[in-house]
């Protein structure tokens, strides 16, 4: 398995540009997290789908932070307009439900998105 | 205050030690308890697991949950060069066991 894919791997962008970050699960797996890791706040839940619904979005910080997912195999989390206080590590991580192999509580994360808003 | 407490470290050790974490919280309600491990420019990667109070081991790993304490611990045995990560504590309450809260994580050196 290729595990959970990010893309892309780094971005670099100016202040108020829109930055999308993609995210591809484990195939087969029910749930999708978003996290954002900083130094400062350390690995913070933003958002989670279950079956591509959204289940929690308390954690995404303003309207600028938007996610989607439109399918079992794909999400998106945009930013727009951004800003220099988005410069983070952005994580998706994948997980499958009770039933599966595994504890329902493993989440298999992603190699994560580094973003520099200058 | 944060739910979930964790000393950032760092944590240095001579290989071959035993490499003791810990993490302190406040919600009553986490009734899953995990232990992430976080190399350099990677995502985090899971440990251990444990579900409700009790020990758990898995080769040189031990994982303790006290739940009247509100206190969880790993040990890690004989460390390795190759242990030299940084440890996140999370967990999660059993209505939304989704939903991780993470500890700052310590950042563990263990030297050859």
């Amino acid at each position: 398995d290729a595990g959970v894919i990010q893309s892309p791997r780094h971005e670099v962008t100016e202040m108020g540009q829109e930055v999308t970050l993609r995210c591809k699960p484990i195939s087969g797996h029910d749930y999708l997290f978003w996290y954002r890791q900083t130094m400062m706040r350390g690995l913070e839940l933003l958002i989670y789908f279950n079956n591509n619904v959204p289940i929690d979005d308390s954690g995404m910080p303003e309207d600028r932070f938007s996610a989607k997912m439109p399918n079992a195999s794909f999400s998106t989390l945009k930013i727009q307009p951004s800003e220099p206080r988005d410069s983070a590590v952005y994580f998706c991580a994948s997980s499958l439900s009770f039933g599966g192999h595994a504890p329902p509580v493993t989440q298999y994360f992603g190699p994560g998105t580094r973003l520099l808003v200058l | 205050q944060k739910e979930v407490e964790q000393d950032p470290g760092p944590l240095s050790v001579p290989e071959g030690a035993i490499v003791s974490l810990n993490c302190t919280y406040s919600n009553s309600a986490f009734q899953y308890f995990m232990w992430y491990r976080q190399y350099s420019r990677k995502g985090p990667e899971l440990l251990m697991y444990t579900y409700s109070s009790g020990n758990k081991e898995d080769g040189r790993f031990t994982a303790q949950v006290d739940k009247s304490s509100k206190y969880i611990s790993l040990f890690i045995r004989d460390s390795q060069p190759s242990d030299s990560a940084t440890y996140l504590c999370a967990m999660s309450a059993g209505a939304s066991w989704g939903k991780l809260q993470f500890g700052a994580g310590t950042q563990v050196v263990v030297t050859p």
